[in-house]
């Protein structure tokens, strides 16, 4: 299995700030017939479902607002809130799909400072 | 618009089964495979497996064999996650979710999940 460990654990950032969260898979999930990195990030908000921000490591899904962006390939990868709102507070975690089980990061816990 | 609606919560006692059920809907059902992602209380995501909509065949990870199946009805467009002898580190809150797009594996479409309790 491929086991993503995310860094770190909790964050906490000022409003209008940089948020910088870090995962790192045990084995590349860089497919390289199409070069996509099978990557990626979920924002889950107190008591929902987790919600999709980011696939193939940096393509934002749509509705995404654009201060969110992903970054890296191969085994580290990196999501970043370019300037950090309140609605943002949230658990952030990654998932490879790149071979089953589809397994996630344990989770950043991201407040406001 | 797609949708994913799911069972309500359910309380069991250790031993029993319970079965939820994610119902979808604005997309052919048999098109995209469906996921179920387990979430214990204050804990992270779990990925349980996948069932292919169109073939039927399941892909269970690690520790969730036997005790967890995965089946459809196609007709209603509904999938199904049964857990027979339930024991009480099976609480948790249990996610069906949808691939994003026939390329995109990764679960773009959640379920609001389905709170299931083991307590006697």
């Amino acid at each position: 299995d491929i086991v993503m460990t995310q860094s770190p654990d909790s964050l906490a950032v000022s409003l209008g700030e940089r948020a910088t969260i870090n995962c790192r898979s045990s084995q590349s999930v860089l497919y390289s017939s199409n070069n996509k990195n099978y990557l990626g990030w979920y924002q889950q908000r107190p008591g929902q479902p987790p919600k999709l921000l980011i696939y193939w490591a940096s393509t934002r899904e749509s509705g995404v607002p654009d201060r969110f962006s992903g970054s890296g390939s191969g085994t580290d990868f990196t999501l970043t809130i370019s300037s950090l709102q309140a609605e943002d507070v949230a658990v952030y975690y990654c998932q490879q799909y790149y071979s089953t089980p589809y397994t996630f990061g344990q989770g950043t816990k991201l407040d406001i400072k | 618009q797609v949708q994913l609606v799911q069972s309500g919560s359910a309380l069991k006692t250790p031993g029993a089964s319970v079965k939820v059920s994610c119902r979808t809907s604005g997309y052919t059902f048999t098109s995209y495979t469906i996921n179920w992602v387990r979430q214990a209380p204050g804990q992270g995501l779990e990925w349980v497996g996948w069932i292919n909509t169109n073939t039927g065949n399941p892909t269970y990870a690690q520790g969730f064999t036997g005790r967890f199946v995965f089946s459809l009805d196609t007709s209603v467009s509904t999938a199904y996650l049964q857990i027979n002898s339930l024991k009480a580190e099976d609480t948790a809150v249990y996610f069906c979710a949808r691939d994003l797009y026939l390329s995109v594996a990764a679960p773009g479409y959640w379920g609001q999940g389905s709170l299931v309790t083991v307590s006697s």
